[in-house]
């Protein structure tokens, strides 16, 4: 059975340091692994999604890295802002069928 | 882009009620549909799948007779929580995606359910 972690689960930075999430799984035949942001009582907005066979993905701001045979990936976010503030989930897919299995979240606050 | 909209996003109902949450999908055929469950400062746990035209498969340790689930439509996903009570109340997110073993999954906004 697929199980995802993220570590750490909450993260404190001042404005304009660079945010390190990082997300780890015990199966490696994924199909993807996306990356979500959170916001409190709110559903999920997808961020970044990485194929199996890539190595990182970029949009603005956000980078993540996956590297399936060690069973780990990792979302960086530069400059943070107090905007960024919100908790942030990684889920993969397996690769037989569509489920997505969630990590508990990191909860991010950045402080002006 | 691809829109699902969840209806109610916030309901508080006296214990023994049943509550129907819908999900919808405004701009695709939702094939299939997906319910999860998140507590407070929890992640997002899997509760059923929902192919449109069958019956939906259900997590371990998910009662189908308490969550009842209803995919009549390529639109529409309904779910019902029978005789709500207290531990019932979460938040409970819909997502849905097309047909395609490599389609992404979009999700609602999610519904908030208060059991008093």
């Amino acid at each position: 059975k697929q199980e995802v972690t993220q570590i750490p689960a909450a993260l404190s930075v001042p404005e304009g340091e660079n945010l390190v999430l990082n997300c780890s799984f015990t199966d490696s035949a994924i199909y993807n692994l996306q990356w979500f942001r959170q916001d409190p009582g709110k559903g999920l907005t997808s961020l970044l999604l990485i194929q199996s066979s890539q190595r990182e993905q970029t949009s603005g701001r956000l980078n993540a890295s996956l590297d399936k045979s060690s069973g780990r990936s990792t979302l960086y976010i530069a400059a943070s802002q107090p905007g960024d503030s919100a908790t942030y989930l990684c889920a993969v897919r397996e690769a037989a069928g569509n489920k997505l299995t969630f990590g508990g979240g990191t909860r991010v606050l950045v402080k002006p | 882009g691809a829109v699902v909209s969840q209806h109610p996003s916030w309901v508080i109902c006296k214990s023994g009620t049943s509550v129907k949450i819908e999900c919808r999908s405004l701009d695709f055929q939702a094939t299939t549909m997906f319910w999860y469950r998140q507590f407070p400062k929890q992640s997002l746990m899997l509760m059923a799948t929902s192919n449109e035209g069958s019956k939906a498969t259900y997590e371990q340790g998910v009662e189908k007779d308490k969550f009842l689930i209803n995919h009549a439509s390529l639109t529409l996903s309904t779910l019902t929580v029978t005789s709500a009570h207290p531990e019932d109340s979460s938040f409970y997110i819909c997502s849905a995606s097309t047909w395609g073993s490599n389609q992404p999954q979009h999700f609602g906004d999610g519904t908030r359910l208060s059991i008093l």
